[in-house]
């Protein structure tokens, strides 16, 4: 089954305690990216990559880094979490930039206290 | 704003009636696209519309789009309480070589038995 897997779903830590959500599709999917969600505010991108070892920022990609350095994961990482970072995380999917439909992950609700 | 606006934000029917859902922009598109999200679950794409096309149907889904108005619409026909869900336009802005979508604020969706 095609699908785009995140982990852990949920999630609530400390400021500044390093994590890493986890994505990984199982398409061959060439362009990857993450969003984060809040009320108000709609989805909101964070960081893209369109192929292995190329990535860039998206609109808010402030505290946040990622790695591209298989075709199938991308994983987002928080070195210093903050409380502002408290969201909803999706990581979406496609096969090509943008003519074609992204593929969603079910989220990772992210919690800092 | 970026993003597109959507309207209406909440919408209540009953099951068997019609929802229509709107959503214009500003600036020039490459591809408008609606998803679906249900509750505490990753977005489903539904349908992609380029900006040469005008009109497509998926099943009980039909979406328009007017290049002209900058507007989009989604209409689901006879619908089910199964689509209670928010919906979201995504457009992929014409000049962008990144394939980073700007979703709306979308459109929350009940459909009562």
């Amino acid at each position: 089954e095609a699908q785009v897997t995140q982990n852990p779903r949920y999630l609530i830590t400390v400021t500044g305690k390093k994590l890493t959500v986890t994505c990984s599709q199982n398409m061959n999917h060439e362009y990857m990216s993450w969003y984060r969600q809040d009320p108000g505010l709609g989805l909101r991108q964070i960081y893209y990559s369109m192929n292995v070892e190329v990535t860039d920022k998206g609109d808010v990609p402030e505290g946040y880094k990622v790695s591209r350095k298989e075709k199938r994961n991308f994983p987002l990482i928080l070195e210093s979490p903050s409380p502002n970072q408290t969201s909803l995380y999706f990581c979406a999917s496609s096969a090509w930039t943008g003519d074609q439909p992204q593929h969603f992950g079910d989220g990772t609700r992210l919690s800092i206290l | 704003s970026q993003q597109g606006e959507e309207d209406p934000q909440a919408l209540s029917i009953q099951e068997g009636e019609n929802a229509t859902m709107n959503c214009s922009y500003k600036t020039s598109i490459n591809n408008l696209q609606w998803y679906r999200q249900n509750s505490g679950r990753g977005l489903v794409h539904l349908i992609l519309i380029r900006s040469n096309e005008r009109e497509k149907h998926s099943g009980r889904l039909r979406v328009t789009l007017d290049t002209s108005k900058k507007s989009s619409s989604l209409l689901i026909t006879a619908s089910r309480a199964a689509d209670t869900a928010s919906y979201f336009c995504a457009r992929l802005p014409g000049a962008s070589n990144t394939g980073k979508l700007i979703f709306g604020q979308g459109t929350t969706l009940q459909v009562k038995p």
